[in-house]
């Protein structure tokens, strides 16, 4: 059972727009910057975004990240087959003293 | 720019010790950075085990505090994993990445931004 709640999947066309959910509580995304990471399969975990809403350099801007109070939200525009993964947030959890991941959203673009 | 390499045996017997060790290159182990063990079993979710400051300072996962041990060699520049009594649902691919961990006004900055490629270790006699 992890700390955050994903969505197991989510699915759309390419050339679409896909939204994944990540919710936790006050000690976690409340209170702290959220991460998402990128698996394509076969590989390690990639940072995609940091700091709730910011790309390292060579993410494209078709990803964004927001938060609202307890939850955030991984946004994916103009959507590609490459695209297909495994997508997991992340964050600290300040009342366990652990860093902490949501159990991933496996992305199907049809 | 920063490149982590774990290494370590691939097979242990279950009630022995995992050993992996995570070698860093291009960068200071030194940094102003935390270093972090991940591990994600065959058809799961990542599941953070705990990290740890050049100065030896550590943070476990509760779930795992009673059998880890991680450790650094600052002369090496890597750090290191144990874990201790392990079953068959210890059998993961396990990641070491570097983590970027600020505090400000109470509030964490965290994110995990270099990892290595992982390193699979399955628990059977």
């Amino acid at each position: 059972q992890s700390v955050l709640t994903q969505p197991p999947s989510v699915s759309a066309a390419p050339g679409q727009k896909v939204t994944i959910s990540c919710s936790g509580s006050s000690s976690n995304i409340g209170n702290n910057y959220v991460s998402w990471y990128q698996q394509l399969p076969g590989t390690a975990p990639k940072l995609l975004i940091y700091e709730n809403n910011k790309r390292p350099s060579g993410i494209p801007d078709r990803f964004s990240g927001s938060k609202s109070g307890t939850s955030a939200t991984l946004g994916i525009t103009g959507l590609q087959t490459g695209d297909e993964a495994d997508y997991y947030c992340g964050t600290w959890d300040s009342s366990l003293s652990v860093g902490v991941f949501g159990g991933g959203t496996k992305l199907t673009v049809l | 720019q920063v490149q982590l390499q774990e290494s370590g045996p691939g097979l242990v017997k279950p009630s022995g010790t995992l050993s992996l060790t995570c070698a860093v290159s291009g960068g200071s182990i030194s940094s102003s950075n935390w270093w972090s063990w991940v591990r994600q079993p065959p058809g799961k979710g990542l599941e953070w085990i705990g990290e740890i400051y050049h100065s030896g300072s550590t943070n476990y996962n509760p779930s795992l505090k009673s059998r880890v041990t991680i450790s650094v060699d600052k002369s090496k520049n890597q750090f290191s994993l144990k874990l201790s009594s392990v079953t068959a649902a210890d059998t993961a691919v396990y990641y070491c990445a570097r983590d970027y961990k600020l505090v400000q006004e109470g509030y964490y900055y965290y994110y995990m931004d270099v990892w290595g490629k992982g390193t699979t270790v399955t628990v059977s006699s």
